[in-house]
């Protein structure tokens, strides 16, 4: 069964610190994506990174995908409000690339 | 972009009855969906991958005679909470896959938020 281990598992920040938040497997994905998910919704993909050493932004938002395609990191700068929520990494791959997720990563930005 | 609706979005049903999830890709077609579950404050555990024609394939702990399953045409499939009891109360969600070039793309649903009393 591939796992994926997020970490940290729960985040309270101030308005305009950084964060990053770790996703970590032992299996090698062919992609892997990370989702932000509200209260009472479907999640909302932020971003797939599909190539080993790979660094895509968007905005303010930094997503790594390891050079083993094994971990992956998603960095905030300056978090705001707005950026509360679930976030979480899945990754694609095996025979059916069906879509495993992390553990979750629960952040709250205190204004 | 492709968009994917699931109905009911909240359901309360009576212990023992049975409740049935939609799950529609309106604008392009899925032969592949995915049916995840989720408790508060957790991710998303993914219960069984519905193939369009045949049969679904449950991943492991998962009741396959409890959630059936039904992927009759490839913009829809349908999960069937048979016999509900309070502990399947839950946060059901499916997720549609569609070919984009030589990668797949995933859209959700919005969820369904199932409490049985």
């Amino acid at each position: 069964t591939q796992l994926l281990e997020q970490s940290p598992q729960f985040l309270s920040i101030q308005e305009g610190e950084n964060l990053t938040v770790y996703c970590n497997s032992s299996s090698v994905f062919s992609s892997l994506q990370w989702y932000r998910q509200e209260p009472g919704e479907g999640p909302v993909l932020l971003v797939t990174v599909v190539t080993g050493g790979e660094v895509k932004k968007l905005k303010r938002l930094t997503f790594q995908f390891g050079d083993a395609r094994k971990d992956s990191s998603l960095h905030i700068t300056a978090a705001q409000p707005g950026d509360t929520g679930l976030y979480l990494c899945a990754g694609a791959g095996g025979a059916t690339n069906k879509l495993i997720f992390g553990t979750g990563t629960l952040l709250a930005v205190q204004p | 972009g492709a968009v994917v609706s699931q109905h009911p979005s909240r359901v309360i049903c009576k212990s023992g009855t049975s409740v049935k999830i939609e799950c529609r890709s309106l604008d392009f077609q899925a032969t592949t969906m995915f049916w995840y579950r989720q408790f508060p404050k957790q991710s998303l555990m993914l219960m069984a991958t519905s193939n369009e024609g045949s049969k679904a394939t449950y991943e492991q702990g998962v009741e396959k005679d409890k959630f059936l399953i039904n992927h009759a045409s490839l913009t829809l499939s349908t999960l069937t909470v048979t016999s509900a009891h309070p502990e399947d109360s839950s946060f059901y969600i499916c997720s549609a896959r569609a070919q984009r070039g030589l990668r797949f793309g995933y859209t959700f649903g919005s969820g369904t938020r199932l409490t049985v009393v």
